[in-house]
């Protein structure tokens, strides 16, 4: 079935970096697109970043682009978000998802928090 | 940015009671809008692709319809597993978006 485990939130002072990574098993990571999502406190879910399997393709939501930036090290089984010049609306569980496009994220992660306060 | 609205915001009902859960699209998505489950503390669960098929192991109780902008999520008889938050989303064009959710309480 798969599974996914993220890694790396935690609490940051606002403007610094962070970086999170999101762990595969059980499933040929390098033949799969990915996806990041978060859900800040009291909010819905949106959607973050894509990217295809190979990296051929990378795509952003407005409100991250040019900040974070979306990796994937096949060799490792592990997806990757660098966040930088982090911001309190940032603050969020952010989860990483297996994304079979027109069939939809089938396999997510159980999140990583990411406080960003001075 | 494709703007998805759900209706209505919370959902107040008792075990057995069907539920109908709305999703309006800003603009036509064809049928490329998804349905996910989402339990506090827990992952979100895919339900529901290309607005009518049933993802692997998901109940037959659950049903999706609709197609351009207008799109329904039918639970036909509430289990107790089922009071969640469910969230729409869309494939259309990028961005992806989500929408705003409808809560499904016990009443």
């Amino acid at each position: 079935q798969g599974q996914l485990v993220e890694s790396g939130g935690g609490l940051v002072e606002p403007g610094v970096s962070l970086r999170l990574s999101c762990a595969a098993s059980g499933f040929t990571f390098s033949d799969y697109h990915m996806t990041w999502m978060r859900q800040a406190p009291g909010k819905g879910l949106e959607w973050l970043s894509y990217i295809t399997a190979r990296s051929s393709q990378r795509e952003y939501a407005d409100s991250v682009k040019g900040r974070f930036t979306i990796s994937r090290d096949d060799a490792k089984k592990s997806l990757y978000l660098q966040m930088n010049s982090l911001r309190a609306e940032d603050t969020a569980v952010y989860y990483c998802a297996r994304d079979l496009m027109l069939r939809g994220f089938d396999i997510w992660g159980q999140g990583t928090v990411v406080t960003v306060s001075s | 940015e494709i703007v998805l609205s759900q209706s209505p915001a919370t959902l107040s009902l008792s075990p057995g009671d069907r539920a109908t859960l709305s999703c309006w699209a800003s603009q036509s998505v064809g049928t490329y809008l998804t349905w996910y489950q989402h339990k506090p503390g827990q992952a979100p669960r895919l339900l529901i692709y290309g607005a009518s098929n049933r993802a692997t192991g998901i109940p037959a109780r659950f049903s999706g319809s609709g197609s351009g902008t207008d799109f329904t999520l039918t639970i036909s008889s509430l289990e107790s597993e089922d009071f969640a938050i469910y969230y729409c989303q869309q494939r259309s064009r990028w961005p992806l978006t989500f929408g705003g959710g409808t809560n499904v309480e016990i009443k």
